[in-house]
């Protein structure tokens, strides 16, 4: 089944770690985003990428870094400089429409990160 | 600032009640408008979206949710809640450079 598959499910991470959050989509969609989800604040937008080797900042980029070598990949790095980075983390992906039109995303389960 | 606002953050009903949950957004020009909710322990579904046409467009599970271009408003709808429906509720604006912006969710409760 086509879908997207966020790794892991939970995620503990020591304060100064970097930590690499997976996000893997067989749907053959063209763009991926990242988004975090804090309760009461909706969903944010982080970065996001509508080709392969590009990608753009979202709304709370920083202490955030992501790459997209593959159309299938787009792994999310929470930094040491992010300070707030407990949350939980969404991925989704989309078709890119030429013409201004967009069919809606399809999410993963999302990874819930926890600093300790 | 551009943004999506929905003004409910917790809304309980009873069973067979009527629901609207209320969304605004502030980006001019054309949009494209979505519903998306989350089932406890689940992930984003999208419930329903809006393009052009008809403002009043009808989603999976009995929701409907009409497009008020004057009033910058996509409410959602649905004349009976069942206590399945207990979800949070999450209205997103797609414009201009295809990606999406989400108002800050709405937690639904239908008591049974």
């Amino acid at each position: 089944d086509g879908g997207i598959t966020q790794s892991p499910k939970y995620l503990f991470r020591k304060e100064g770690q970097n930590v690499t959050l997976s996000c893997e989509q067989n749907l053959n969609h063209d763009a991926m985003y990242w988004y975090r989800q804090d309760p009461g604040q909706g969903l944010r937008l982080i970065y996001y990428s509508q080709i392969v080797n590009d990608f753009q900042k979202g709304d709370i980029a920083e202490g955030y870094s992501v790459s997209r070598e593959k159309k299938e990949s787009f792994p999310l790095t929470v930094t040491s400089a992010q300070k707030n980075p407990t949350a939980f983390y969404l991925c989704a992906s989309s078709i890119v429409i030429t013409a201004f039109t967009s069919y809606g995303y399809t999410f993963g389960s999302g990874t819930r990160l926890t600093v300790v | 600032a551009q943004s999506v606002s929905q003004h409910n953050h917790h809304v309980i009903l009873s069973e067979a009640a009527s629901l609207e949950l209320g969304c605004n957004y502030s980006y001019g020009g054309t949009v494209n408008l979505f519903w998306y909710v989350q089932y406890p322990g689940q992930h984003l579904q999208l419930l329903l979206k809006y393009f052009s046409g008809d403002p009043l467009v009808k989603g999976i599970k009995g929701f409907e949710a009409e497009f008020i271009k004057s009033k910058f408003s996509f409410n959602l709808r649905k004349p009976s809640v069942q206590w399945s429906d207990t979800a949070e509720y999450f209205c997103a604006v797609n414009h201009n450079n295809n990606d999406m912006r989400f108002g800050a969710g709405t937690r639904l409760t239908v008591k049974p």
